[in-house]
């Protein structure tokens, strides 16, 4: 069964750092497009960032510079590794897999709440 | 960045009704667009692909249509499960998602 669990999540203060884990299970991260996309409470959904399998690396302009994603395929897992966290970086995070070439996300995982609140 | 605008933003149907949802680009596409349907607590889930080709497992009374600029999701016939919000996502460029509808029971 292809299955992506997400884990990390948590209360922050602004400012802060928290980082993310995507297991993966069914498939290989580093044979796909990799993503992370975000829906704050009550809002629509965001894309934050891709890791394509030749490694290629993209963000959102939101995150830039702040976000960083990455994999190891070891332990076959995607991570987001988020600094200087505002208010407006509180969400549901989701890992997804873009699919190839329709570019749509067709497998998801169940998502990690990050609330960045003093 | 291309702008995704869905409408209505909400509506109200019945079980058995047919259901029309639109979303506008911002500029040409192509058919790079995908629908997904999303339920309260729950991570989305991909029903159209490519503006037209269904998703496996999804039920035939989903379609979708349209290209350029302008596309259409399409429920022919409401179950009670289908009632949820619906995202429209370009993936021309750098993905973008449209507002959501909500489908709420009338």
């Amino acid at each position: 069964e292809v299955q992506l669990v997400e884990s990390g999540g948590g209360l922050v203060q602004p400012g802060g750092s928290l980082r993310l884990s995507c297991a993966a299970s069914g498939i290989t991260v580093s044979s796909n497009f990799m993503t992370w996309v975000r829906q704050a409470p009550g809002e629509g959904l965001e894309w934050v960032s891709v890791i394509y399998d030749d490694g290629d690396i993209y963000y959102g302009d939101s995150v830039k510079g702040r976000f960083t994603i990455s994999r190891d395929n070891s332990k076959n897992t995607l991570y987001l590794q988020m600094n200087s966290l505002r208010a407006e970086d509180t969400a549901v995070y989701y890992c997804a897999r873009r699919s190839q070439p329709s570019g749509s996300f067709d497998i998801w995982g169940q998502g990690t709440m990050v609330t960045v609140s003093s | 960045d291309i702008q995704m605008t869905q409408s209505p933003s909400s509506l109200a149907a019945s079980v058995g009704d047919r259901v029309t949802i639109t979303c506008r680009a911002s500029q040409s596409i192509s058919n790079y667009l995908n629908w997904y349907q999303q339920k309260p607590g729950e991570a989305p889930k991909l029903l159209i692909y490519r503006a037209s080709s269904l998703q496996s497992g999804v039920p035939s009374r989903f379609s979708g249509s349209g290209s350029a600029g302008d596309f259409t999701l399409t429920i022919s016939s409401l179950q009670p499960e289908d009632f949820a919000t619906y995202y429209c996502q370009q993936s021309y460029s750098s993905p973008t998602f449209g507002q959501g509808t909500k489908v709420e029971i009338k």
